[in-house]
């Protein structure tokens, strides 16, 4: 399984576009990279996916080089609502069950402030 | 769709008692897992399910126990409750072939 590296926290401010880096050097061919949201006291929220390039949803941006052994993360135009802990995870979740033991690691605490 | 649910939201326990977490989801996901969030760490994979009466052990299956005996509920069972399983208990679910995992609300756990 892939191990990931995220920066533990991030400050921003109301406005700003942040950008949030994941490293995954061994990721393997089938990998997918899927990042997630946790809310204090909430379960993790499913944000966005990508296998390779970038892809886009209302939410996110997901950006993955072509060595795919990175992905940023990019939040629009962020607000207090987005002060979260982001995880970024890498695996075979599709096609296998043994895609159930990824691991979400620490995640990246993002502040974000007036 | 209720989603994922999870029951009890808070419990407590004293060490050597048992109990079961209950986890509930309606939309007919295949898969299904049990993690647990420690204060300032990420979650850990317990026990997982990749369908009715098939489960596996993840990263801390000890102390905890599973079974899968239809595609909606999979409890979680703490044979005898230690100190060291204090924690935030999440269920989730997905379906089969697809990355999005869906959550429940958790389960606050303290031993005593």
């Amino acid at each position: 399984l892939a191990k990931t590296t995220q920066p533990i926290s991030m400050d921003s401010y109301e406005g700003q576009e942040v950008n949030i880096t994941c490293s995954h050097n061994n990721i393997a061919t089938n990998d997918y990279i899927t990042w997630y949201q946790q809310f204090p006291s909430q379960g993790p929220r499913f944000i966005i996916q990508g296998y390779k390039t970038k892809v886009t949803n209302e939410v996110a941006s997901l950006f993955i080089p072509a060595d795919r052994k990175s992905s940023t993360l990019s939040l629009p135009r962020v607000s207090l609502s987005d002060t979260a802990v982001y995880y970024c995870l890498v695996g075979d979740m599709g096609l296998t069950g043994g895609g159930n033991k990824l691991t979400f690691g620490t995640g990246t605490q993002l502040k974000v402030e007036l | 769709n209720a989603g994922v649910t999870q029951t009890p939201k808070f419990q407590v326990l004293k060490t050597g008692q048992s109990m079961t977490l209950q986890c509930a989801q309606d939309m007919n996901h295949e898969y299904m897992s049990w993690y647990r969030q420690d204060p300032g760490m990420g979650l850990r994979l317990i026990h997982y399910s990749v369908g009715a009466g098939i489960t596996d052990q993840g990263e801390v299956p000890n102390g905890y126990n599973v079974s899968r005996s239809t595609t909606e509920d999979f409890p979680l069972r703490l044979l005898s409750a230690a100190p060291s399983q204090t924690s935030v208990y999440f269920c989730a679910s997905r379906r089969q072939g697809a990355n999005e995992q869906y959550f429940g609300p958790g389960t606050r756990l303290t031993v005593t």
